[in-house]
């Protein structure tokens, strides 16, 4: 079966840094999004990787192993605004996004 | 309008009924999805068209059904809804089906099934 794995919940504070795992086994690869998604809203782009290293942008980053299975979203200088949940998705080998349940980031001044 | 737009914002429905939930773009985007977000499930993908005409099944269709008549335009039918169907609603699209597109989603349409 295809699954994505991502932590429940984190908590971090204003200002730090924070790095959200997501671990997936899909049949195929065709690309990881980040997504961000706060309470009652919708799910926003942050970051698409399809090769191998880190993508920067702005104060969020995204890294990627493929023979690992493995990404993460780094996001720096935290802000309160940050609090939403951060939702990984692998595009599998029909081209169908696979969804992680997300992570809860909490962010505490 | 902008985007992507889902109607309604909330329903209550009765068991058995017959509901449409409908969802518009004005981005002329080819492909549309319809997914549903359960507490502490992943977004789950339901049905899809990679373009007007063509629409196929995702991973949880059953009780759901599609139409893809125009560009713009997927609206979503449950047939006749059971509790298991209480759920939040998004809508998205990507200008294509291809794997570096990114997919944008309108604000949801929460459901209650009693």
């Amino acid at each position: 079966g295809q699954n994505i794995d991502q932590p429940t919940e984190m908590t971090a504070t204003e200002g730090a840094i924070v790095q959200i795992n997501c671990t997936y086994q899909t049949s195929g690869f065709n690309g990881l999004f980040w997504y961000q998604q706060h309470a009652g809203e919708a799910p926003t782009f942050l970051s698409y990787n399809v090769l191998d290293g880190l993508e920067e942008k702005g104060r969020f980053s995204s890294f990627l192993s493929r023979s690992k299975g493995y990404s993460y979203l780094l996001l720096k200088e935290l802000q309160m605004k940050d609090s939403a949940s951060y939702l990984c998705a692998v595009r599998d080998s029909n081209y169908q996004l696979i969804w992680g349940a997300g992570t809860k980031l909490i962010i505490k001044p | 309008i902008a985007g992507i737009t889902q109607a309604p914002t909330s329903q209550i429905l009765a068991a058995g009924r017959r509901m449409t939930l409908r969802c518009t773009q004005d981005m002329r985007h080819n492909a549309m999805y319809w997914y549903r977000q359960d507490l502490g499930l992943g977004l789950r993908l339901i049905h899809y068209s990679n373009t007007a005409g063509t629409t196929g099944k995702g991973e949880v269709p059953d009780g759901y059904s599609v139409s893809r008549a125009n560009t713009d335009d997927f609206p979503l039918t449950l047939a006749s809804a059971v509790p298991s169907q209480t759920s939040v609603y998004f809508c998205a699209s990507s200008a294509s089906a291809d794997s570096a597109e990114t997919q944008y989603f309108g604000p949801g349409t929460r459901l209650l099934v009693l």
